[in-house]
């Protein structure tokens, strides 16, 4: 399987100052195709998963552009250029190349 | 509107079965894999496994396989997850998602049903 590590595991955040996540994947998630198969979702509390972003750098529908995804084969940054309080939550980075698709371990934010 | 609303809340004893459903509506059912996605309290998601319902290729998770059943019934846009004999360790939240897979990329899981609390205890 596909490891995926994430870090921080936690990131207190003041609003208005960027934010950045960090997930790094055991093999390459760079397909046939030329697209990078790392996808971002925020899980807010008491809620189901919610994409922002797919292909690496994608913004799903309805995400705001502050959200922004990069990354190389294997080294992958979500990037939050202003957060906001709504951004609160549990981000995970999650592999869809291979079977069986595996998520990272989760970056909790907090608002300072 | 798309939607995946899921089946209610169930509370179980071990050794007995159970089936969730995951209702797709406002899009073309057949068109989309619908995964399932396990949560146990206070930890990250784990993919189970994924079928297509167009012509119900299935594929498990190493770790889920032969421990659950995924299918789908085109005639009703609903896909399911089904256990044989529940244990107290299936205890969780369930997720379905669906996703669109191009010969030029993914979607991403785009949509997610509610989720389904499972609770086994004797």
């Amino acid at each position: 399987d596909i490891v995926m590590t994430q870090s921080p595991l936690s990131l207190p955040v003041t609003p208005g100052e960027p934010a950045s996540i960090s997930c790094r994947s055991s093999q390459s998630l760079l397909h046939s195709n030329g697209y990078k198969y790392l996808e971002w979702y925020l899980q807010k509390a008491g809620q189901s998963p919610q994409l922002l972003i797919y292909l690496g750098s994608t913004r799903a529908s309805g995400v705001p552009d502050r959200f922004s995804g990069s990354g190389s084969g294997t080294d992958f940054t979500l990037r939050i250029s202003n957060v906001e309080a709504e951004d609160v939550g549990v981000y995970y980075c999650m592999q869809a190349l291979q079977s069986p698709t595996t998520f990272g371990q989760g970056t909790k934010l907090e608002i300072k | 509107e798309v939607q995946l609303v899921q089946s209610g809340a169930e509370v179980k004893k071990p050794g007995e079965s159970l089936n969730i459903s995951c209702k797709g509506s406002g899009y073309y059912f057949i068109s989309y894999w619908i995964a399932w996605v396990r949560q146990m309290p206070g930890k990250g998601p784990e993919w189970m496994g994924i079928i297509y319902p167009g012509d119900s290729d299935t594929r498990y998770s190493p770790s889920f396989q032969g421990q659950v059943t995924i299918s789908a019934d085109e005639s009703t846009s609903t896909a399911y997850l089904q256990w044989s004999s529940l244990k107290a360790s299936d205890s969780a939240m369930y997720f379905c998602a669906r996703t669109k897979t191009y010969d030029s990329g993914v979607t991403g899981f785009d949509y997610w049903g509610q989720g389904t609390l499972v609770t086994v205890s004797s």
